[in-house]
């Protein structure tokens, strides 16, 4: 069964830091694109992030072009998001999704970052 | 980059066929895949449609999707509504970055 489940997220101060992990199972991860995704409050879904399988090649969205990086642990199955001088409108629920060429087929639960003073 | 633009919401009663459509701003819709995705409350998103017209496995064929080059947009069509079809529905598409529409909200009454 696939499954990809986030964690990391919180309640964080504007300027501050904070990294998302999404831990995968039940596929080969190094075969897929992964790709990070978000919703405000009772917003739509936002792209934000990127990566191929090999992990050279990121892309992200302007937003977050310069703060935010995506990586990824073949060894742990896990693809992760270092988010940098957050700020109010970063606040989200954070998904992480498979790429099967096309569509985002699988997709995890969310995490939820906040940030606030 | 181009942007999707959906309707915010619509509303059908059941049994009946509603249209959500998926208008792109620049570029050639049929130039990249258009692919739909369902989101429930409080879920994640699920595919309804990809490559434009193609239904995953466990999808009903209750759900069709399109493109027409003429309006350069896409549609997602849903017929024989039922009550657990309601939901936010977001097109999604690709140039040199990944898009999605702004979501249509379907209520069904």
């Amino acid at each position: 069964e696939v499954q990809l489940v986030e964690s990391g997220g919180g309640l964080v101060q504007p300027g501050g830091s904070l990294r998302l992990s999404c831990a995968v199972s039940g596929f080969t991860f190094n075969s897929h694109w992964m790709h990070w995704v978000r919703q405000a409050p009772g917003k739509g879904l936002v792209w934000v992030s990127h990566i191929s399988s090999d992990g050279i090649d990121t892309k992200y969205a302007d937003s977050v072009k310069g703060r935010f990086t995506i990586s990824r642990d073949s060894a742990k199955n896990t693809v992760y998001l270092q988010m940098n001088s957050l700020r109010a409108e970063d606040t989200a629920v954070y998904y992480c999704a498979r790429d099967v060429g096309v569509e985002f087929d699988y997709w995890g639960q969310g995490t939820l970052v906040t940030v606030s003073s | 980059n181009f942007m999707l633009t959906q309707p915010h919401s619509v509303s059908e009663s059941p049994g009946k066929t509603v249209t959500i459509s998926c208008t792109r701003s620049s570029g050639s819709i049929a130039s990249n895949y258009v692919q739909w995705y369902q989101q429930r409350p409080d879920s994640a998103p699920t595919p309804v449609i990809y490559e434009d017209n193609h239904r995953p496995s466990g999808v009903p064929d209750r759900f069709s999707g399109s493109i027409d080059s003429s309006s350069n947009s896409a549609s997602l069509t849903i017929s024989g509504l039922k009550t657990e079809d309601e939901a936010d529905y977001y097109c999604q598409s690709y140039d040199t970055t990944w898009v999605f529409g702004g979501g249509t909200k379907l209520t069904v009454l």
